[in-house]
């Protein structure tokens, strides 16, 4: 059985920077995309970030592009993402979740129970 | 991109169906087949119900069912059971490598 364990969360204050991490466990970690997804308290889901299954690509919501920061260590079966400059508006629970399928196909198989980020002052 | 639109809350009693619909445009559900549907219990991890739009994983209850027409997607479960109480959320393809999800509906079984 797949388990992806999420941690790293924390309360930060706007501008610093906190980093998450996804670890993966009951599957050929490396054979898979895997994503970021976040839900901001009272809403909805939001996409935030995919890395492919062997890091060569990258891919970012336009909400985090230039500030949040995707990788994976295959040989660790670890997801990370470094989240710098960080606003009020990015506080939310954060999923890491397994890709199958494509770069563009595919869907969400395999998703953690998520860890809270809190930005404020 | 703008989140797909799911209506905020749905209900049923035991035995009825329901059908949660998911609105985006056409450059996300009109233009992919590709939309997943996902159950959420707050505090667990989210599970998968269905993709490509009417495909259901192993271990899913033959009770869920997708479908869609032009930019609207929808998930339909039959013989409405207790278990199934939750949040639900759709999610499509966007283009350019990118994914846009509903804003969630929560079904209430009474």
């Amino acid at each position: 059985q797949v388990q992806l364990v999420e941690s790293g969360g924390g309360v930060v204050q706007p501008g610093r920077s906190l980093r998450l991490s996804c670890a993966a466990s009951g599957s050929t970690f490396s054979g898979h995309g895997m994503h970021w997804v976040r839900q901001a308290p009272g809403k909805g889901l939001e996409w935030v970030a995919l890395i492919s299954y062997d890091g060569s690509n990258k891919y970012y919501a336009d909400s985090v592009k230039g500030r949040f920061t995707i990788s994976r260590d295959n040989s660790k079966n670890i997801l990370d993402l470094q989240m710098n400059s960080l606003r009020v508006e990015d506080t939310a629970v954060y999923y890491c979740a397994r890709f199958t399928g494509d770069d563009s196909s595919g869907f969400f198989d395999y998703w953690g129970q998520g860890t809270l980020v809190t930005v404020s002052s | 991109q703008s989140a797909l639109t799911q209506p905020a809350s749905v209900s049923g009693s035991p035995g009825q169906s329901i059908t949660i619909s998911c609105t985006g445009t056409s450059s996300d559900v009109g233009n992919y087949d590709l939309i997943s549907w996902y159950q959420h219990h707050p505090g667990k991890a989210p599970k998968l119900m269905i993709y490509e739009g009417s495909k259901r994983p192993s271990g899913v209850s033959n009770r869920f069912s997708g479908s869609k027409s032009g930019d609207t997607a929808s998930l339909t479960i039959s013989g409405l059971q207790a278990e199934d109480e939750g949040n639900y959320y759709c999610c499509s393809y966007a283009g350019s490598t990118t994914w846009v999800f509903g804003g969630g509906t929560k079904l209430t079984v009474l």
